[in-house]
């Protein structure tokens, strides 16, 4: 069966510091993959996606970026974080169809001090 | 153009009544719908799906829900409440446009009430 790991669970940072946090999937193998962030008590905003290893689609101008270094992993970066950085980061993966469901990571609860 | 609007940002319920949480959508295409449901300091859980086939689709945890082309709704329905069904859900539209888009809608925290 398929699974997907994100870590850091939680994680606290200071302004002005990177960031990188690791999405990987197990048990499928050209999966599309997602970045949502979801601010407190909003839904979800829909960061970055990609179809393929090397392939971003950003959706939202920001100070963060997204990688995929290999078929299975999805890596979301900052060189300098914000205050308003500050959320809840879930990824996400789907098979290639529009009526193939997500199905999401347990998050990364960041805060930015 | 694609959108969905969850119609309650709230919906209290007592335990052992029924649940109804309701989504409306526009779509060009003929898309799939998906509910979700979000625990706290949880990923989002897959309830269930519709993809053009039945138009009542039953999903786990004894939720149900029915796609109604007349009235574009996508409504979510509990028989019986229980506490653990208290978080957060979101109605989720995805069509074929090109390539593909997926819209979240804001979704309904569900309160349930011993």
């Amino acid at each position: 069966s398929q699974t997907i790991h994100q870590w850091p669970a939680t994680l606290v940072q200071p302004v002005g510091s990177p960031l990188s946090l690791e999405c990987t999937v197990e048990g499928t193998s050209n999966p599309n993959l997602y970045w949502y962030r979801q601010a407190a008590g909003r839904g979800l905003q829909l960061l970055f996606y990609s179809v393929g290893i090397g392939q971003i689609s950003s959706e939202v101008p920001q100070n963060l970026s997204a990688s995929r270094p290999q078929d299975r992993q999805f890596i979301l970066s900052s060189k300098k974080l914000l205050l308003s950085d500050s959320g809840f980061y879930l990824c996400a993966w789907s098979g290639p169809s529009s009526n193939q469901p997500q199905h999401f990571g347990d998050g990364t609860r960041l805060s930015i001090l | 153009a694609q959108s969905v609007t969850q119609l309650d940002s709230h919906v209290s319920v007592s335990e052992g009544t029924p649940v109804l949480l309701r989504c409306n959508y526009s779509s060009s295409y003929s898309p799939s719908l998906f509910w979700y449901v979000q625990h706290p300091n949880k990923g989002l859980q897959l309830l269930l799906k519709y993809t053009s086939a039945a138009t009542l689709v039953k999903g786990i945890n004894g939720f149900e829900a029915e796609f109604k082309k007349s009235e574009t709704s996508f409504h979510l329905t509990k028989p019986s409440a229980h506490m653990s069904d208290a978080a957060e859900y979101f109605c989720v539209v995805s069509e074929r446009t090109g390539g593909f888009k997926t819209i979240f809608g804001a979704g309904t925290r569900l309160f349930v009430k011993a």
